[in-house]
């Protein structure tokens, strides 16, 4: 499979806990995104990365947010102490940085339900 | 700052008929404009985009969409609607003279239906 995967498709998990999300983006792009998606909303950007390297973070990013990107293929988004506001999809998108002009490809995306 | 505006929630449609679902931005740039669509529990698939050159972009599942500059809008349409194309429509933007990112802004999104 070419396409960006995510993992989990799902996650429920209680208030207070972490949780983590992985995605692995097509394998010849070097940019990739972590989009936030509320029911009835658009994608919201949370952050993304060229290579290993962060270089945006949307303020929707509390501290509680990271991701990482360490060898500049896979990357993982944790939640820690989530709450039930946390509830949402979770989609990893990337694109090849070859041309400014590039759509990006998003995964499935990871739905999570704090309860 | 960047943003996009999906002014309708819904558009139902008859099959066989055209449909227009709407999109007008804001850059302070020339824009570059997408148009996603989002089956349910889906993540987004890329339907078109507009670069520069032709106003008229053609791209998947028979869809196309007319970038409009003075209008300041990115239309998409498709000349007979399948119910099959029932689903949520998301258009997008990124600022091309912003190099400093590369993000892209979704509009709210627009649900089309199709009826038989």
């Amino acid at each position: 499979d070419t396409g960006v995967s995510q993992n989990p498709r799902h996650k429920i998990t209680k208030r207070g806990q972490n949780v983590t999300f992985r995605c692995d983006p097509i394998s010849e792009h070097n940019r990739l995104y972590w989009y936030r998606q509320t029911l009835g909303q658009g994608p919201e950007f949370l952050t993304y990365f060229q290579n290993e390297a962060q270089l945006e973070k949307s303020r929707l990013l509390s501290d509680r947010f990271s991701a990482e990107r360490p060898k500049g293929s896979f990357s993982t988004l944790e939640i820690q102490r989530t709450e039930q506001g946390d509830s949402a999809m979770y989609l990893c998108a990337s694109s090849f940085r070859g041309q400014l002009n590039t759509e990006a490809f998003f995964g499935q995306g990871t739905r999570l339900t704090v309860v | 700052a960047q943003s996009v505006a999906q002014p309708e929630d819904q558009v139902n449609v008859a099959e066989g008929n055209p449909l227009t679902v709407k999109c007008t931005y804001s850059v302070s740039g020339n824009p570059y404009l997408f148009w996603y669509v989002q089956y349910p529990n889906r993540g987004l698939q890329f339907l078109l985009k507009y670069i520069t050159g032709d106003n008229l972009v053609k791209g998947s599942y028979g869809f196309e969409a007319e970038f409009n500059k003075s209008q300041t809008s990115f239309h998409l349409k498709k000349p007979s609607a399948l119910v099959s194309d029932s689903a949520l429509y998301f258009c997008a933007v990124r600022d091309i003279r912003d190099s400093g990112t590369y993000k892209y802004i979704f509009g709210t999104g627009t649900r089309l239906k199709v009826l038989a």
